[in-house]
């Protein structure tokens, strides 16, 4: 199975900052990297898929990179409603994995 | 708009059966692989299972197979997952969600989710 590894496990920031959270792969994926959003008690959301393009309606602060082993999901200026936690998942093969999450928390 | 709802959830003894079920609507069912992704109290988002779009190729993580079932009726625009066997660890919040064409893609939605508790 492809382990899906999530930097930092979590993090506290300011509204207005940059936040960068990390995933790295076992193995390599090549761009098959995807990012969700998840708030309490509420059902998962996508932000990105094949690692950088953004799902509709996500906002453009939010942004991916990465190929391969490495890949980062980029929020350029915290907002409020963007407190939550992030899950990296990789669909390159089945068995699909998801990484631990980062938990993104007001400072 | 999209919609995916599911059911079946509860409380059941270890050993037991459930089945879960996710009606969809708003897309093309037929067309779309899909997925059950569960989430245990307190933890991270683990995949269960996925199905190709005709019912053809079905998917199952380790930790399940062979006591969960997944299938599908396109007719009726569900999605099923019969689960036996169960046992304490498969306490979680199950989801149903779209993929793409083919099975790993994307999960570009999400049912609400359906509470499963295994306990005696």
């Amino acid at each position: 199975d492809i382990q899906m590894t999530q930097s930092p496990s979590s993090l506290s920031a300011s509204v207005g900052d940059r936040v960068t959270i990390t995933c790295r792969a076992s193995e390599s994926i090549s761009d098959y990297l995807n990012w969700y959003q998840q708030k309490p008690g509420k059902a998962p959301k996508l932000l990105i898929y094949g690692a950088s393009s953004l799902h509709s309606g996500v906002p453009s602060r939010f942004s991916g990179r990465g190929s391969g082993t490495d890949f980062t999901l980029t929020i350029s200026s915290l907002q409020p409603e963007d407190f939550a936690t992030y899950y990296c998942q990789q669909s390159n093969r089945t068995p699909l994995t998801f990484g631990g999450g980062t938990k993104v928390e007001i400072k | 708009e999209v919609q995916l709802m599911e059911s079946g959830g509860g409380l059941i003894q270890p050993g037991g059966s459930l089945r879960l079920s996710c009606a969809v609507s708003g897309f093309t069912f037929e067309t779309y692989a899909m997925s059950w992704v569960r989430q245990a109290p307190g933890k991270g988002l683990e995949w269960v299972s996925g199905i190709s779009s005709s019912g053809d190729n079905t998917y199952y993580a380790a930790s399940v197979k062979g006591r969960f079932t997944i299938s599908r009726d396109n007719s009726k625009n569900t999605l099923i997952l019969q689960m036996n066997s169960l046992r304490a660890e498969d306490t979680a919040v199950y989801y149903c969600a779209k993929d793409g064409y083919t099975v790993a893609t994307k999960f570009d939605h999400w049912g609400l989710g359906t509470l499963v508790t295994v306990s005696s």
